[in-house]
């Protein structure tokens, strides 16, 4: 199995459930990134890890709470989401130091809070 | 802080026609450039990029971008566009210092038979 894999693809979830996102990359790449993608706004980078370590959380809430056990698995988990994180959750990975490379992305988990 | 403005939210092309969509970048250094394009329901995938050298970059389905300083503009092209190329793009400029890709809010391109 090759590229970017996010499981599940679709998830719906109460505000006082806890879930998690998975996302597993066989490219042997060293960065994995989650961002969020909302109609009608950019896509949002919430956190980036490099070889395990966490380089940026941009200030998201605490209610995501990441976990990068290597560098080929990262997850995101949930606990009493509001409405608007409804989103299509995105993650990618890259390889090197630099933005250069561009990003493998995977397919995206459809995150629905009721 | 870099940035990115995709003047378009949305484009219309008849099938064979070509196609341009704008983007336009806020980097104080040679920035790294992206074009990516999203389907329906799944993630984004890389069609180009440039970072140095030649500043007509080509990608792949055909698509080809143009990096003009002068201008701050990374423009992607097609000369002839397929039905299956309605999608949306996304550019994006990537951070010297590394892992802060910042992408612009995308332009919807319909195609037209």
């Amino acid at each position: 199995e090759t590229g970017v894999t996010q499981t599940p693809r679709h998830l719906v979830m109460g505000m006082t459930n806890k879930k998690s996102l998975k996302c597993e990359q066989h490219l042997g790449h060293n960065a994995m990134y989650w961002y969020k993608q909302s109609a009608k706004k950019p896509l949002e980078l919430m956190f980036v890890y490099n070889f395990k370590e966490q380089t940026e959380n941009n200030s998201v809430p605490s209610r995501f709470s990441p976990e990068c056990p290597n560098s080929s698995h990262l997850f995101l988990h949930l606990h009493t989401l509001q409405p608007e994180d409804s989103a299509l959750y995105l993650c990618a990975s890259s390889q090197g130091r630099q933005d250069q490379g561009g990003y493998t992305f995977g397919s995206g988990t459809r995150l629905t809070v009721v | 802080a870099q940035s990115v403005t995709q003047p378009d939210i949305h484009i219309t092309v008849s099938e064979g026609a070509s196609l341009e969509l704008r983007c336009n970048y806020s980097y104080g250094a040679t920035p790294y450039l992206f074009w990516y394009v999203q389907s329906p329901g799944q993630g984004l995938q890389l069609l180009l990029k440039y970072f140095s050298g030649d500043t007509l970059v080509q990608g792949i389905k055909g698509f080809e971008a143009e990096f003009k300083r002068s201008q701050s503009s990374f423009n992607l092209r097609k000369p002839s566009v397929h039905w299956s190329d309605a999608a949306e793009y996304f550019c994006a400029v990537g951070n010297t210092g590394g892992f802060k890709t910042i992408f612009g809010a995308g332009t919807r391109l319909f195609v037209k038979a």
